[in-house]
């Protein structure tokens, strides 16, 4: 399965909504994760099975989707949200990942 | 604390083979699959390699599939992944994760990271 992640990097300003992009070659149902990833940093897990927040993560990320479309919206971007954000699913094998969205600072 | 700790990374000629090793502690070892995933320099994610919790279930990407094998020793809490015939390609940083097993059909994500062991593969 074939994921594509759009855009390739998103330009926004601290306190701006961020909207990420994850469409699958085919149906993963809800089994869709996202991670966010810093520079020398192991990934993060943010959101998992389409929409539920991991533990300790921020009420501003939501995840949505089931199918072959799916998206991760930041309400309101921090500091410390600039990043590369992945997806991944995990209805069947091989596991695969998106090839990413950064998010910069404008 | 959860914690996952890769080593065995290093410099290796093509064609020559390396270990890795995933310790963890903090989790009940038992309850959790096991993923390795690596990063090339400067490029996304590819996952490589995963096991079930209980050890009865391998996987392999086809990129690896012949050339690597995933294995655990429960005693240790540890995962291995056995990396044979190793090319240039497979330079990469190299991470463990586990997440709790579904035990159903379905694959894993990761929960818990490590902070990733470096292979390089050149002459």
């Amino acid at each position: 399965i074939v994921l594509t992640q759009s855009p390739a990097t998103l330009s926004l300003s601290p306190g701006e909504r961020a909207t990420l992009s994850c469409r699958a070659s085919q149906s993963v149902s809800r089994f869709l994760a996202w991670y966010q990833q810093k520079p020398g940093q192991a990934p993060r897990l943010v959101i998992y099975d389409a929409s539920d927040r991991a533990t300790g993560i921020p009420a501003r990320f939501s995840g949505s989707g089931s199918g072959t479309v799916f998206t991760l919206t930041i309400s309101s971007l921090e500091p410390e949200d600039f990043a590369v954000y992945y997806c991944q699913q995990r209805y069947n094998w091989p596991l695969t990942f998106g090839g990413g969205t950064k998010v910069e600072m404008k | 604390e959860v914690q996952l700790l890769e080593s065995g990374g290093g410099l290796v000629q093509p064609g020559g083979s390396l270990r890795l090793s995933c310790a963890t502690s903090g989790i009940n070892f038992h309850n959790y699959a096991t993923i390795w995933v690596r990063q090339a320099p400067g490029k996304g994610l590819e996952w490589v390699s995963a096991i079930s919790a209980n050890g009865e279930r391998t996987f392999y990407a086809d990129s690896v599939q012949g050339r690597f094998t995933i294995s655990r020793d429960t005693s240790k809490s540890t995962v291995f992944l056995q990396m044979i015939s190793l090319r240039a390609e497979d330079t990469a940083l190299y991470y463990c994760g586990k997440d709790p097993d579904y035990y159903d059909t379905n694959g894993y994500y990761g929960l818990y990271w490590g902070l990733g062991s470096l292979v390089t593969v050149s002459s």
